[in-house]
């Protein structure tokens, strides 16, 4: 069936260190978002990316709609990133909605 | 940048009251959405809106109406509240076209406890 997957589930990492969080869908998609959710449960638009790259500062999401795929990618991470990062996709098939993956919960320490 | 905001951060009401949720969007963006997010559950739509007294049910209408009188503005409406509507709730917005082709941008949610 459609589904978004993302991976890993959890990550730990020392303050300073890279990260790469991966998102899988399994059909062509119209609109690919990422966002972070903060400790008080606010959904912080990071990228609306359904192609290509694009990169804010630290961060950078990378989507390739022909594998079904997107990557973000934080360097140099804060405590400020810990948090849980959701990928969110309409499919170009199917019902109208914007699908969530399960989300990859970052704990930095410092 | 857009500012979607939402009455209440924290709410708690008893069971069987009717509870409003309002969400206020200042971009005047044509599309509204209303979820809930449940832990192992994920989001989770209810109700959504492209246009001002449009409404469309999503995958949980159950227990919910809402109600969009003003394009900036989308309530959400639990008519008799229960238990298992304890949820936090996350309100959306995104501009016009095709209600779900567009970026949408969130709101700061509310959390209800329902006793």
């Amino acid at each position: 069936g459609i589904q978004v997957e993302q991976s890993p589930p959890d990550l730990i990492l020392q303050e300073g260190a890279n990260s790469t969080l991966r998102c899988n869908f399994s059909d062509s998609v119209n609109n690919l978002q990422w966002f972070h959710q903060n400790p008080w449960g606010q959904l912080i638009n990071l990228f609306y990316i359904p192609s290509g790259t694009k990169q804010n500062g630290r961060l950078s999401a990378t989507t390739v709609a022909t594998e079904r795929y997107s990557s973000l990618y934080i360097s140099s991470s804060q405590t400020t990133d810990s948090g849980v990062y959701f990928c969110a996709v309409e499919f170009q098939q199917g019902a109208q909605k914007l699908v969530f993956g399960q989300g990859t919960r970052l704990t930095i320490n410092p | 940048d857009v500012k979607v905001t939402q009455s209440s951060r924290y709410l708690v009401k008893r069971t069987g009251e009717k509870v409003f949720l309002e969400c206020v969007q200042d971009m005047d963006h044509e599309n509204m959405f209303w979820y809930r997010q449940d832990p192992g559950l994920g989001l989770r739509l209810i109700y959504f809106s492209y246009d001002v007294k449009m409404k469309e049910k999503g995958d949980i209408p159950e227990g919910y109406s809402v109600s969009r009188e003003k394009k900036e503005r989308f309530s959400l409406i639990l008519e008799s509240a229960s238990t298992n509507q304890t949820s936090m709730y996350l309100c959306a917005s995104s501009p016009e076209g095709t209600a779900w082709r567009n970026e949408q941008f969130f709101g700061p949610g509310t959390r209800l406890t329902v006793l």
